[in-house]
């Protein structure tokens, strides 16, 4: 079936240091790709997202392409700040007869000091 | 528009016991998910439900049900519950693709 790994944490990085956070995919097919970030004490928003291989999902300072020869979809910011302290999700969505259902990584937590 | 609301926001029950969670989507939305979150198995998807009927089902045991009311607010139900269904449950409502999700309930079983 279906599934996402993506890198496993904590990071923990200094202001304005350059995030990567990595992601890969099995999946059939072409599915559509996010990445999600969930700060404490909430739900999920949605940060990003790709739906076609080469596309370039971008947000807040954050870029993510899909990959489909390496099945990936690395999440990058150039320069983080302590506001981006978070847990980060990397998902995949099928549509499967008009259903929406994602599939999503261990998440990765961020955690960005002054 | 107002966002995802989900109530309670926080549920505390003991083993055997029964439990509703409720969520409103987005004013328009027609398809509401369930989402279960724990620190060991991450997040999983329990099912879709989209103008009333269920649509998509994940691989939860039978305890775990839902339904959708012709408004589109959803609710779900554990029944007898045990103490591994201690998580966080997200609700998503989307309309033609991206999901938007609620602050979800925190149900602790004891």
């Amino acid at each position: 079936g279906d599934s996402v790994t993506q890198m496993e944490g904590p990071v923990t990085l200094s202001e304005e240091a350059f995030l990567t956070i990595n992601c890969t995919y099995t999946a059939t097919g072409y599915p559509s790709l996010f990445w999600y970030v969930q700060y404490p004490g909430e739900g999920l928003q949605l940060l990003l997202k790709a739906t076609k291989a080469d596309d370039k999902g971008s947000n807040k300072g954050f870029e993510a392409t899909y990959r489909k020869e390496t099945t990936s979809f690395h999440l990058e910011k150039g320069s983080v700040q302590v506001s981006d302290s978070a847990v980060y999700f990397c998902a995949l969505s099928r549509p499967f007869q008009g259903a929406q259902k994602l599939v999503f990584g261990q998440g990765t937590r961020l955690t960005i000091n002054p | 528009k107002a966002g995802v609301t989900q109530t309670p926001r926080y549920l505390i029950k003991t083993r055997g016991q029964q439990v509703t969670l409720s969520c409103s989507p987005i004013s328009g939305h027609r398809s509401v998910s369930w989402y279960q979150q724990t620190p060991g198995q991450g997040l999983q998807f329990l099912f879709e439900y989209f103008s009333e009927t269920q649509r998509n089902k994940g691989n939860f045991p039978g305890r775990f049900s839902g339904r959708q009311f012709s408004n589109s607010r959803s609710e779900m139900n554990v029944s007898t519950l045990e103490l591994g269904d201690s998580a966080l449950y997200l609700c998503a409502s989307s309309e033609q693709g991206e999901q938007f999700f609620g602050p979800g309930t925190r149900l602790t079983v004891l």
